[in-house]
């Protein structure tokens, strides 16, 4: 079974300080990878998808970035946290070789930046 | 302009009966997929149920059911038979073509409430 580990659970930061998140997926091999955020109270936004490593799209620009150094691993960061970058961080994936699938997600970090 | 559109903030219901949340969709594709996802308390995103733009039938999964009106662009979702643990923030979310890595747009999403 497929399973997708998120760190840190929750994270207290301040503006300007640097931010390291991170995801991976086990028990599958390839698959794509997204980083999507989420404002208190708000709806899910889309950042980031990797469809290989190496390799990353930006969806939205937030001053953030991402990278997949392994093929079960997706980091987001930035060197300087804005107070606008709190909310909730969420790593998901889906398979590769099937079209549309559903996407599966991780439980989320919790940022609050002050 | 926003692709998903739910403009139902909240709703409350009473245990066993049933509820719909609507959901409207704006999208230029012949080809595109409708998702409903719940999320719980916890902050846990879950899939419910999936609707193919090319599919006529609607999708029923256990007590979740879709409502496709693909004239008026809606895809809304019925839940029978609620249960006090349906509780949670239900998100409608859309992708445009076949590529899995397109983006899912989500709506703002319907926080619904089972009174028991």
């Amino acid at each position: 079974a497929q399973t997708i580990h998120q760190w840190p659970v929750a994270e207290i930061k301040a503006v300007g300080s640097p931010l390291s998140l991170g995801c991976t997926i086990k028990g599958k091999s390839s698959p794509n990878l997204y980083w999507y955020w989420q404002a208190t109270g708000g709806t899910l936004q889309q950042l980031f998808y990797s469809i290989t490593v190496g390799q990353v799209e930006s969806v939205v620009q937030l001053n953030l970035s991402a990278s997949r150094p392994k093929d079960d691993q997706f980091i987001l960061s930035t060197e300087k946290l804005l107070l606008s970058h709190s909310g909730f961080y969420l790593c998901a994936w889906s398979p590769r070789t099937v079209s549309n699938e559903r996407l599966f997600f991780g439980h989320g970090t919790k940022l609050s930046v002050l | 302009a926003q692709k998903v559109t739910q403009t139902q903030t909240s709703i409350s219901v009473m245990e066993k009966t049933t509820v719909t949340m609507d959901c409207v969709y704006e999208t230029q594709d012949s080809s595109y997929f409708l998702f409903w996802y719940k999320q719980t308390a916890s902050g846990e995103i879950v899939f419910l149920i999936r609707q193919d733009s090319y599919k006529k039938e609607n999708a029923t999964v256990g007590h979740y059911s879709l409502n496709f009106q693909k004239p008026k662009s809606s895809i809304g979702l019925i839940i029978t038979a609620t249960q006090i643990e349906d509780s949670a923030v239900y998100f409608c979310a859309m992708r445009e073509g076949r590529a899995n890595y397109n983006v899912l747009y989500f709506g703002s999403g319907t926080k619904l409430t089972v009174e028991p």
